[in-house]
Order: structure tokens, then C-alpha cells, then sequence
């Protein structure tokens, strides 16, 4: 079956510019969350849904990053005016129960 | 602060040559130890759970243990196609499983 995508693959913003990042979970999955790995880091993370509601955003590192999940299956994740530290990979994941997590292919953002 | 911590940073491995990832934690009241395998630039791929001390899940050339303080993930007779970084996490108590990543065990298998 399909697996959880992102788009874009890749992302080049310059400073100042706001970016958002889409997620596509598999079906059915009610969890849903976002990372942010730096190079040679493990996934950190950000943020987490059940269904449409954000249970946890702990982990956004600013008030410019922003998620959504509005009907509880794609969600957004949108970065205002984007600064050069923002780059990085940004990795969604899905899960059924919360504890086996599916991760998509990941967003690589790069801010000039 | 919750920590995991995984050593080595990269191992080098002749093909057929067993060894052990090693995976030490200090989360408060762990609610589960996590494996994933990353392959460069994709995403980490789920291999195991753990949920208490003295558990082991085994696939195929891989077994993962947990102790109280730490996992080891174990590698039999390794192949190439195993090289990859290999990620341990521990998820705190809440809602659902957050997990804390280690910074990953980058392994390459050699023919």
C-alpha cells in the first residue's frame, strides 16, 4: 500500500521567505508528526495530532513554525519568514497506534 | 533532561563479521525503546519496539534487547545491504509516544 509522502522533496528559500511543507499520511493513521533533522542528528521533534487536533507542539523551536491538520489527514507545516538556521531535512510521520511510526521520504529545506 | 545516547558514532564491518549497537538512556519512566534503520536521504524505517527490561525482538540478521538502562541491537553475520544509520529512541510518558532520538550509529558493511 502507499507509504507517507511529503512534497516538495526539496525546498530553496531565501531568507525572510515563508515555505509550507506537505504531508500525506497513510490512511487511516489518526497519529501524525513532524521533525527536524539536522545533518548527522537524529530526528527531533516538533509536533503531534490525533485525528485534527494538535495534542502537542512542545517542540516547535519559534512562533514561526506553524502545523495543521485541519480534517485529520494531510497536514501542513509552515515556516514564516524563514531564517538560514531553519535548514534541514523535515521528516512526517504516521502511526495507527502512536508507538509504530511510519515516516515519509522527508522535505529537505535549504534557506539562502 | 531526557537523553539517549548511542555508541558507536560508525562502525566498519567486514561482511560476516557480528557486532553490537549500543543504545544507553535516561528517560524518565521509558514507555518504550524504539529501533529505526535510515538509509541515506529517506526516512527512518521502524524495525522494533521494546517495552521492558529483559524483552528481545529478533529480524532476520538483527536482535534488539533492553535492560533498565540501556538496548543493545545486535547484528549476526552482517550483509552489505545492512549498511545504513541506525537510530535508537525512548518515548516519554504522555499522550501518545514522543519519542527521543539518539544522534544514530552510522554502519557500513564491507564485501
Amino acid at each position: 500500500g502507499a507509504g507517507v509522502s511529503q512534497s516538495p522533496r526539496y525546498k530553496v528559500a531565501k531568507r525572510g521567505q515563508d515555505v509550507a511543507l506537505r504531508c500525506d499520511p497513510i490512511s487511516g493513521h489518526v497519529s501524525l508528526f513532524w521533525y527536524q533533522q539536522a545533518l548527522g542528528q537524529g530526528p527531533e521533534f516538533l509536533t503531534y495530532f490525533q485525528n485534527e487536533a494538535q495534542l502537542d507542539k512542545s517542540g516547535l523551536p519559534s512562533d514561526r513554525f506553524f502545523a495543521e491538520r485541519p480534517e485529520g489527514s494531510v497536514s501542513t507545516l509552515k515556516i514564516q519568514r524563514t531564517q538560514q538556521e531553519d535548514s534541514a531535512v523535515y521528516l512526517c510521520a504516521s502511526s495507527r497506534t502512536g508507538n509504530e511510526q511510519y515516516f515519509g521520504p522527508g522535505t529537505r529545506l535549504t534557506v539562502t | 533532561e531526557d537523553q539517549v545516547t548511542q555508541s558507536p558514532e560508525a562502525l566498519r564491518l567486514q561482511e560476516g563479521e557480528s557486532s553490537s549497537l549500543n543504545c544507553s538512556y535516561t528517560v524518565s519512566g521509558l514507555r518504550g525503546l524504539f529501533w529505526y534503520r535510515q538509509d541515506p536521504g529517506k526516512g527512518p524505517e521502524f524495525l522494533f519496539t521494546l517495552y521492558s527490561a529483559g524483552e528481545e525482538k529478533e529480524k532476520e540478521r538483527l536482535k534488539a534487547t533492553l535492560t533498565k538502562k540501556e538496548s543493545f541491537l545486535h547484528i549476526t553475520a552482517p550483509k552489505p545491504e545492512d549498511s545504513a544509520t541506525y537510530l535508537c529512541a525512548g518515548a516519554t510518558p504522555g499522550g501518545s509516544y514522543i519519542p527521543t532520538f539518539g544522534r544514530g550509529t552510522s554502519l557500513i558493511v564491507h564485501p
